[in-house]
């Protein structure tokens, strides 16, 4: 069965770094999304991404987080300057259409850990 | 309040028995419905989505909604200890593709 993948597994980073998570959806999906996890507590949406561009984001997305779509099958995170609370676990997702008809596969997730 | 609240646990249930699990929503405009498990240190994975009134089932599970309540559960028959994991509602009500999580319910079945 066709599955998301993500590197690395896990990530560690000084406070002030840059990282850039990877993540290669499923090949025939159209709808690509990064969630994250922080320990203990629920899975949040950070942002959902469309035909190249960013569809929604959420309050977390800032100025610091990015995406990119930079050849045909990998979809980038990028933070630019981490933080401590930047801690987590981030998902990657992918699906063939909306959340209104589609769920989310997800892959096996990089774990973020910001010193 | 909060858009997907689930209820709390954790909830212990022994092996065979049926495990209910509760999940509300705030958005009366919301769409679709879907049930993830979650092992401790892992990816969420698809068990169901819902989106119209009523019991879907598969297999061993059944999804529940009453869109007029804003409700919707997951009814677990002959529950397993391999069932033992957190349960997260998620509720998707745009078109952006965002869907909401809920804070995730535990479940144990004991052996």
């Amino acid at each position: 069965e066709p599955e998301v993948t993500q590197t690395p597994s896990h990530q560690v980073t000084q406070m002030g770094q840059e990282v850039i998570l990877r993540c290669v959806p499923i090949s025939n999906h159209l709808y690509f999304y990064w969630y994250r996890q922080i320990l203990g507590q629920k899975v949040e949406f950070l942002v959902s991404f469309y035909n190249n561009e960013i569809s929604e984001k959420s309050e977390i997305f800032d100025d610091q987080f990015s995406v990119e779509r930079p050849d045909g099958s990998n979809f980038t995170l990028k933070i630019r300057s981490t933080k401590l609370e930047d801690s987590a676990m981030y998902f990657c997702a992918s699906s063939t259409g909306t959340a209104i008809n589609s769920p989310l596969h997800f892959g096996n997730g990089t774990r973020l850990t910001v010193t | 309040q909060k858009e997907v609240e689930q209820n709390s646990g954790p909830l212990s249930v022994p092996e065979g028995a049926i495990a209910s699990l509760n999940c509300t929503y705030s958005d009366r405009g919301s769409q679709s419905f879907f049930w993830y498990r979650q092992y401790s240190g892992k990816s969420p994975e698809l068990i169901m989505f819902i989106y119209s009134n009523g019991d879907k089932e598969d297999g061993r599970f059944t999804a529940q909604l009453n869109k007029a309540s804003q409700y919707v559960s997951l009814l677990i028959r002959d529950s397993q200890p391999s069932d033992s994991a957190t349960y997260l509602c998620a509720v998707g009500n745009t078109n952006a593709g965002k869907s909401t999580f809920g804070d995730g319910t535990t479940l144990t079945v004991k052996p």
